[in-house]
């Protein structure tokens, strides 16, 4: 069954350093997400991604956020300079976006900024 | 913009009991209602989704219902097993493209005691 992937699994930065969280999506799939979770809290959207381009963005997507698809497979968060608040884990999604189609998510990045 | 509450935060029930988790949802256009369970260290995973145009949806052991006029969606858990332990989140879309631009409820821990 194909998946999405992430890596790494878990990643520890020091605050103020840039981080890129890796994600495979599923290949045939159109749309890209980043969501993340703070432990213990629920998971809020981050940004979508279509066409090369940002579709949609939520209020903690900013200026220290950026998405790329550097090539077929990829699709990169990076994030420029981290604060301890960054810590969360972090989730990539895909989907076909059709009309009758489901956000497949991966199995997270943990991300703790230290 | 949106906003999914989700209700109750935790819940314990005995091996073959039903269990039912809550949603409501404040915006009105909002159209695709999933559920995915997040079993510990793992992404979450769709169980079930249901679209505004439905008034209920089985799979199996598990049931959705909506109310669009009061805006909720419920999750209906029957003959519960050990293995349907996990977190469950519900979440709402209203944008008319992709559905993978998910608000998430805060989550509902549900326990199964053999």
């Amino acid at each position: 069954e194909p998946e999405v992937t992430q890596t790494p699994s878990h990643q520890v930065t020091q605050m103020g350093q840039e981080v890129i969280l890796r994600c495979v999506p599923i290949s045939n799939h159109l749309y890209f997400y980043w969501y993340r979770q703070i432990l213990g809290q629920k998971v809020e959207f981050l940004v979508s991604f279509y066409n090369n381009e940002i579709s949609e963005k939520s209020e903690i997507f900013d200026d220290q956020f950026s998405v790329e698809r550097p090539d077929g497979s990829n699709f990169t968060l990076k994030i420029r300079s981290t604060k301890l608040e960054d810590s969360a884990m972090y989730f990539c999604a895909s989907s076909t976006g059709t009309v009758n189609t489901e956000a497949f998510f991966g199995q997270g990045t943990r991300l703790t900024v230290v | 913009g949106e906003n999914v509450e989700q209700h109750p935060s935790t819940l314990s029930v005995q091996e073959g009991d039903s269990a039912v988790i809550k949603c409501t949802y404040s915006d009105s256009a909002s159209n695709y209602f999933p559920w995915y369970k997040q079993e510990l260290g793992k992404g979450p995973q769709l169980i079930i989704d249901i679209r505004s145009n439905v008034g209920e949806k089985k799979d199996q052991r598990i049931a959705v219902t909506l109310n669009k006029t009061a805006k909720h969606f419920s999750l209906h858990i029957t003959e519960t097993q050990p293995e349907d332990s996990a977190v469950y989140f519900c979440a709402a879309s209203n944008y008319g493209g992709s559905q993978g631009n998910l608000i998430f409820g805060k989550g509902t821990k549900l326990s199964v005691k053999p």
